[in-house]
């Protein structure tokens, strides 16, 4: 069965940094197909997809709202994929849910999600 | 804010029919984009539901179903039952914001 498990959220000030990770397991992650996602949900509020990492290319997409502060990557003898946040702002409180991405390029869906991984950004 | 609306809110009575719609524009769903659905119940993640505008994962009931046309999409819940009660948000890819987008979300009650 195909499971993944978030860490590392918390409680942090803003502008500080914070570093999420994504335990995979059920599936080869060192795959070149797996491409691997981060989605967020703010309290009380809708999806918004963060970021992205293409299994194939190696390629990165962000969300206009994080591009140049948050850093999508992988370590395949960790089965881990990582969320690098820095400069953190009050309205990157949310739940972080990592997912893996299905489909055609442009046309992905996620499936399976982890649990999420709560992050505060509070003074 | 979602480029992708739904309604806040739908209800039905056990066993009747519900249909969410999904709406969309020119750079989303209109540009021949997938929908996905994704059933959240409370305070769980969310849920793949619908892949590919109508194409159930495996251990979906075949009482939800999806549907797309033009700008828009739909799922449709039939035979409403009170474990359907959750949030049903739609997804695509939008080309203007280079990214996925999903939709704002509606909450289902089994009246």
């Amino acid at each position: 069965e195909v499971q993944l498990l978030e860490s590392g959220g918390g409680l942090v000030q803003p502008g500080e940094s914070l570093r999420l990770s994504c335990v995979v397991s059920g599936f080869t992650f060192s795959s070149n197909a797996m491409t691997m996602s981060w989605v967020r949900q703010a309290p009380g509020k809708g999806l918004e997809w963060v970021s992205t990492l293409s299994g194939t290319s190696g390629n990165t997409y962000y969300a206009d709202s994080v591009k140049g502060r948050f850093t999508i990557s992988r370590d395949n003898s960790k089965n881990t994929l990582y969320l690098q946040m820095n400069s953190l702002r009050a309205e990157d409180t949310a739940i972080y849910y990592c997912a893996k991405a299905l489909g055609r390029y442009l046309n992905n869906w996620f499936d399976p999600w982890g649990q999420g991984t709560l992050v505060t950004v509070s003074s | 804010q979602s480029v992708l609306t739904q309604p806040p809110s739908v209800s039905g009575a056990p066993g009747q029919r519900v249909t969410i719609s999904c709406t969309g524009s020119s750079s989303n769903i209109g540009a021949n984009y997938d929908v996905h659905w994704y059933q959240q119940l409370p305070g769980t993640a969310p849920k793949l539901l619908i892949c590919g505008n109508n194409n159930r994962p495996s251990g979906v009931p075949d009482r939800f179903s999806g549907s797309k046309s033009g700008t828009s999409a739909s799922l449709a819940i039939t035979g409403l039952q009170a474990e359907d009660e959750a949030d049903y948000y739609c997804q695509s890819y939008d080309s203007s914001l280079s990214g996925y987008v999903f939709g704002t979300g509606t909450k289902v009650t089994v009246l």
